[in-house]
């Protein structure tokens, strides 16, 4: 079945440093890609997405490409600030639209 | 924005009591879901539903039970609350085809 395979964390970094959460996927057709963020005590909330190869999803500062090849979809921000710290999922939708599987999610904490 | 509402945000209950947990949306989207999330993160999908009068359960195998009665509520209820219970309870809604809106959640702990 399809599935999402995220970097496990936690993550700590230093205010502006450059940040990587790679991500992979299992999938049958053309899913839709997403990136979601919890801050502490909240729900989830959809950072960005990509719905088909070489799409690029941006916000925030944060950006992710589809890469089919690699089936992959890497979180990346060129400079992290302290309230980045949150946990990120990784999630697809596949071709039928008929459920969203999430990876496990990534922990990050940011220093000052 | 989204407009998901959860309610209580925190609720702290002793073992054997009946609970409900609201979750409201004013979008007229017709999927809705339940996650569980464990202290480890991950969520786990319990229940959902794809409109009035449909309700499946999910991956994770639960004691609760949920209704759809009206598209905007989707309540879920845990008959005799146990500690092993105790956990963050997320509610979600999509459109047809679109992305996952979450509410606040519920941080429930039994005691």
């Amino acid at each position: 079945g399809d599935s999402v395979t995220q970097m496990e964390g936690p993550v700590t970094l230093s205010e502006e440093a450059f940040l990587t959460i790679n991500c992979t996927y299992t999938a049958t057709g053309y899913p839709s890609l997403f990136w979601y963020v919890q801050y502490p005590g909240e729900g989830l909330q959809l950072l960005l997405k990509a719905t088909k190869a070489d799409d690029k999803g941006s916000n925030k500062g944060f950006e992710a490409t589809y890469r089919k090849e690699t089936t992959s979809f890497h979180l990346e921000k060129g400079s992290v600030q302290v309230s980045d710290s949150a946990v990120y999922f990784c999630a697809l939708r596949d071709s039928s639209a008929s459920k969203i599987i999430f990876g496990s999610g990534t922990r990050l904490s940011i220093r000052p | 924005e989204a407009d998901i509402y959860q309610t209580p945000r925190y609720l702290v209950i002793g073992t054997g009591k009946k609970i409900t947990l609201e979750c409201s949306q004013t979008m007229g989207h017709d999927k809705m879901y339940w996650y569980q999330q464990d202290p480890g993160m991950e969520l786990h999908l319990i229940h959902y539903s794809y409109g009035v009068n449909s309700t499946e359960k999910g991956d994770l195998s639960s004691e609760s039970t949920v209704s759809r009665i009206r598209t905007e509520h989707f309540p879920l209820t845990l008959e005799s609350a146990r500690p092993s219970h105790t956990s963050q309870y997320l509610c979600a809604s999509s459109p047809v085809s679109g992305e996952q809106f979450f509410g606040p959640g519920t941080r429930l702990t039994v005691l």
